[in-house]
């Protein structure tokens, strides 16, 4: 069965530094997310992506975030100067479309440590 | 704003000790209601969608319900591996799915 895939599945870094997570959704989504989990804590929308544009975004994705499809098959999630508050899970999602009917598939999530 | 509750927090159950969890939501406009599992350091799995009030789906020994204010999760007969924690979110934008913060279910053999 066809699955999300996110590189690396562990990354730490220090405090100020980019970090760039990687994703590579279901080849025949259209849709494509990021969302967050600080540990304990509920799973927390960060922003679609659809159309090479962003499509909504949460309070969260300042302007320290960022995404990109730089190809057809890769989405990737660019946080320009981490902070220790950015050490969480995060994951990627894709859907074929925004509706009830198509449920969004995650994958296995980038664990992000700063510190 | 979108409102998604989960109750209880946790869950003990012995093994084929049957129960329920509960999602109750506040949206306007809801467009979607569903449920993944997610097990420790993996990232959600989907398991239903359910749209309209009175709505059920039902996987193994999972079934799901829908009214218009709450959904829940009815577990029957568990075995230790439907230990996990279960989401609740749901779609009220054209994009965005809400989470709960989840069951965490333990199921004893």
């Amino acid at each position: 069965e066809p699955e999300v895939t996110q590189t690396p599945s562990h990354q730490v870094t220090q405090m100020g530094q980019e970090v760039i997570l990687r994703c590579v959704p279901i080849s025949n989504h259209l849709y494509f997310y990021w969302y967050r989990q600080i540990l304990g804590q509920k799973v927390e929308f960060l922003v679609s992506f659809y159309n090479n544009e962003i499509s909504e975004k949460s309070e969260i994705f300042d302007d320290q975030f960022s995404v990109e499809r730089p190809d057809g098959s890769n989405f990737t999630l660019k946080i320009r100067s981490t902070k220790l508050e950015d050490s969480a899970m995060y994951f990627c999602a894709s859907r074929t479309k925004p509706s009830y009917n198509s449920p969004l598939h995650f994958g296995n999530g980038t664990r992000l440590t700063v510190t | 704003e979108d409102q998604v509750t989960q109750s209880p927090e946790a869950l003990r159950l012995q093994e084929g000790e049957s129960s329920s969890l509960n999602c109750s939501y506040t949206v306007s406009g809801l467009r979607g209601l569903f449920w993944y599992r997610q097990d420790p350091g993996k990232g959600p799995e989907f398991l239903f969608t359910l749209y309209s009030a009175g709505e059920e789906k039902e996987k193994e020994r999972l079934k799901a319900t829908l009214t218009k204010k709450e959904s829940f999760l009815h577990i029957t007969a568990p075995k230790p591996e439907d230990s996990a924690t279960y989401l609740c979110a749901v779609q009220a934008s054209d994009y965005k799915l809400s989470f709960g913060a989840g069951t965490t279910v333990t199921v004893r053999a």
